[in-house]
């Protein structure tokens, strides 16, 4: 059964303060590793996707990578602005590919 | 990528009653989701929908409970029926964008749902 692990749970920052975000997975095979952002009373907005080992995706203060048993988002110089729910969701390939996978994501709060 | 609707976005209801949500996009999709988001848990995929045929249900849930419309392409209903206070959640839509390299999901806003 596919799982995902995200951790801290929460985290709080000084506006400024860099930091870094896990998501620990297992799958039977990897088709996706996705990254979504969630604000209080939305649905989650889709920031990114990694398909291999090694890849890298930006975004404005963001970088998501992968290794073959995890992701890490790093969020450089957070602004208050940055604050939310960062969920980390994979899909494996084979059979019903697309269904997420999700964690139960980490609470970021950026103090400024 | 397609915008998401979802009717009501929030709503109280008794226990024993049923509540359709209603989830529109605006582009025409051939794939659509249903997910809840139980406090404190994962989101978690209840069926997906695909337009002229049955609804496919993950381990755990139902049709009977959540009966699925997929009248069109642009349109899908979820149905929580018989509710009960541990069906207070939020229930979220989402569609696969087929224009993408990888299909990736977008959701809609979601329908916070309490039960009394």
């Amino acid at each position: 059964e596919d799982q995902v692990t995200q951790s801290p749970e929460a985290l709080r920052l000084q506006e400024g303060e860099s930091s870094s975000l896990n998501c620990s997975y297992t799958v039977s095979g990897l088709r996706g590793l996705f990254w979504y952002r969630q604000d209080p009373g939305k649905g989650p907005e889709f920031l990114f996707t990694l398909y291999s080992a090694g890849e890298e995706k930006e975004k404005e203060r963001l970088k998501a990578t992968l290794t073959k048993k995890e992701s890490f988002l790093h969020i450089t110089a957070p602004k208050p602005e940055d604050s939310a729910t960062y969920l980390c969701a994979v899909q494996a390939s084979g059979g019903s590919n697309y269904k997420l996978t999700f964690g139960k994501g980490t609470l970021l709060t950026v103090n400024p | 990528s397609a915008v998401i609707s979802q009717k009501p976005s929030r709503d109280i209801c008794q226990r024993g009653t049923s509540l359709t949500i209603q989830c529109q996009v605006d582009s025409q999709v051939t794939m659509m989701f249903w997910y809840r988001q139980q406090p404190g848990q994962s989101l978690t995929l209840i069926a997906t929908a695909n337009q002229g045929s049955e609804a496919t249900y993950e381990s755990g849930f139902v049709i009977d409970k959540f009966p699925i419309s997929r009248p069109n392409l642009t349109f899908s209903t979820l149905t929580v029926s018989n509710m009960s206070p541990e069906d207070s959640s939020i229930y979220l839509c989402s569609v696969e964008d087929q224009d993408r390299p990888y299909n990736e999901q977008f959701f809609g806003p979601g329908t916070r749902l309490t039960v009394l």
